[in-house]
């Protein structure tokens, strides 16, 4: 129980383009879907906390209108890179909490700019 | 401003043997802390968490000590298999798990044969 998984595990992508990162929760519901990045040889930073039907909390630091969460059911947020830059490359990881305090998660997206 | 941090990036140890894993913080809000594994490439995967009202929690192989005083905790791998080699982070958050986690910096374990 309790799989994550995210989709695409990897991309790449022009500078300028705009990319979609999806987030499940396969076997459970989850109200509360955090989004995390983590660069190489460093730990993993919360970008964001989505609540299923409202607003995502940015972090500070984190631009809000270029990373676009949307939580739209209990089992699926996305993530949106919007006009990406090469300094975007990065690992994102989503992790998913349903009624218990321990979050999951997936196994990530590696994000590409050229 | 590193909240949860954990000292020794790296750390070797012979199959059979005990892994230490170290995790200091700085904030006494902190009231739930997990353990995740992640090798490269993947996301971490949940091992083990504890609350602040405990100061120990085992699950097989598996044991987080706490000590609230100190603001430490670590995490035993008793015996150690060359399978446990992988990154290891603590987190930590306030108000229960559900919370945002602050992550450390993470420990590399390898367990030799």
């Amino acid at each position: 129980g309790a799989v994550v998984s995210q989709h695409p595990s990897r991309v790449i992508c022009k500078s300028g383009t705009s990319v979609k990162i999806e987030c499940r929760s396969l076997d459970f519901q989850a109200t509360t879907m955090f989004w995390y990045r983590q660069f190489p040889k460093q730990s993993l930073m919360l970008m964001a906390t989505s609540n299923e039907g409202s607003k995502a909390t940015y972090e500070q630091g984190v631009e809000k209108d270029k990373f676009l969460i949307n939580h739209a059911s209990l089992t699926l947020s996305t993530l949106t890179v919007t006009s990406a830059h090469p300094e975007d490359s990065s690992f994102y990881i989503c992790s998913a909490m349903g009624r218990g305090e321990t979050q999951y998660f997936g196994p990530g997206t590696r994000l590409l700019v050229l | 401003d590193q909240q949860v941090k954990q000292n020794s990036p790296s750390l070797s140890v012979q199959e059979g043997r005990i892994s230490i894993l170290n995790c200091d913080y700085t904030n006494s809000m902190f009231d739930y802390f997990l353990w995740y594994k992640k090798y490269p490439a993947e996301g971490p995967t949940f091992l083990i968490s504890i609350s602040s009202i405990k100061d120990k929690n085992e699950d097989g192989r598996f044991t987080v000590f706490l000590n609230k005083s100190a603001k430490h905790l670590s995490l035993h791998i008793v015996p150690s298999q060359p399978g446990d080699s992988a990154v290891y982070f603590c987190a930590a958050s306030s108000g229960g798990g559900g919370n945002k986690l602050t992550f450390g910096t993470g420990t590399q374990l390898k367990v030799e044969l």
